[in-house]
């Protein structure tokens, strides 16, 4: 069975500064995962994704993430936090092509100090 | 181009009534979904459609129908409303097909039952 663990709930940082949430999974299979974001009283957006090409994924607004096989893990980071990043950050995890196994973390609050 | 659009925004029920939450994409994409979204849980499958006719249940069916009336719309039907399905609803589409894995998502329903 196939499992997604955001390790922080809530993780704030200073306008300027670097960001890092956190995103460990489990799977039988080779995993697609991703990270969404979703502003206040909004849907949520594609901020990047990995599907088996390159381990270090772009996304938009500046965000990135690195799959790292041995270690489980897709965090999330940005270099530099701008105010306009506080939202709440979904990792997600399926297995390839399979619609019912889509599995989302539970959320980490990002806020953003001036 | 919409995207996908959902109604109604807001809506607020009573113990045991009924109502029908509308969704439709113009994406011409095969697979539909509905998600529930409740504090600190992330979101959790309730239907999915992977294609015109055919529906399936996600993790959380209970209480609640669907119907994918055409390839462009994917109704959820509460036939008798309780006061554990006051949540935020996401209606989404998407393509998984091993190389674009993405999901789109509508701006949500926000449902409130006494």
């Amino acid at each position: 069975a196939q499992s997604v663990t955001q390790l922080d709930s809530h993780v704030s940082v200073s306008e300027g500064t670097p960001v890092l949430l956190r995103c460990n999974y489990s799977s039988s299979y080779s995993p697609s995962l991703f990270w969404y974001v979703q502003h206040p009283n909004k849907g949520l957006q594609l901020l990047l994704k990995y599907t088996s090409a390159a381990t270090l994924v772009k996304g938009i607004n500046g965000f990135e993430a690195e799959f790292k096989k041995s270690e489980t893990s897709f965090h999330l980071t940005k270099p530099s936090a701008h105010m306009s990043d506080a939202a709440e950050y979904f990792c997600v995890v399926s297995e390839r092509s399979s619609a019912s196994k889509i599995i989302f973390g539970s959320g980490t609050r990002l806020s953003i100090r001036p | 181009n919409a995207g996908v659009t959902q109604t109604p925004k807001f809506q607020v029920l009573k113990t045991g009534q009924s109502m029908t939450l509308q969704c439709a994409q113009d994406m011409n994409h095969n697979s539909m979904y509905w998600y529930r979204q409740d504090p600190g849980m992330g979101l959790r499958l309730i239907y999915y459609s992977a294609s015109e006719g055919t529906t399936d249940k996600g993790e959380v069916p209970n209480g609640y129908n669907v119907s994918r009336l055409n390839k462009r719309e994917f109704s959820l039907r509460l036939e008798s409303a309780a006061p554990s399905q006051t949540s935020v609803y996401f209606c989404a589409t998407g393509v998984l097909d091993g190389r674009t894995d993405t999901q789109y998502f509508g701006p949500g329903t926000r449902l409130t039952v006494l």
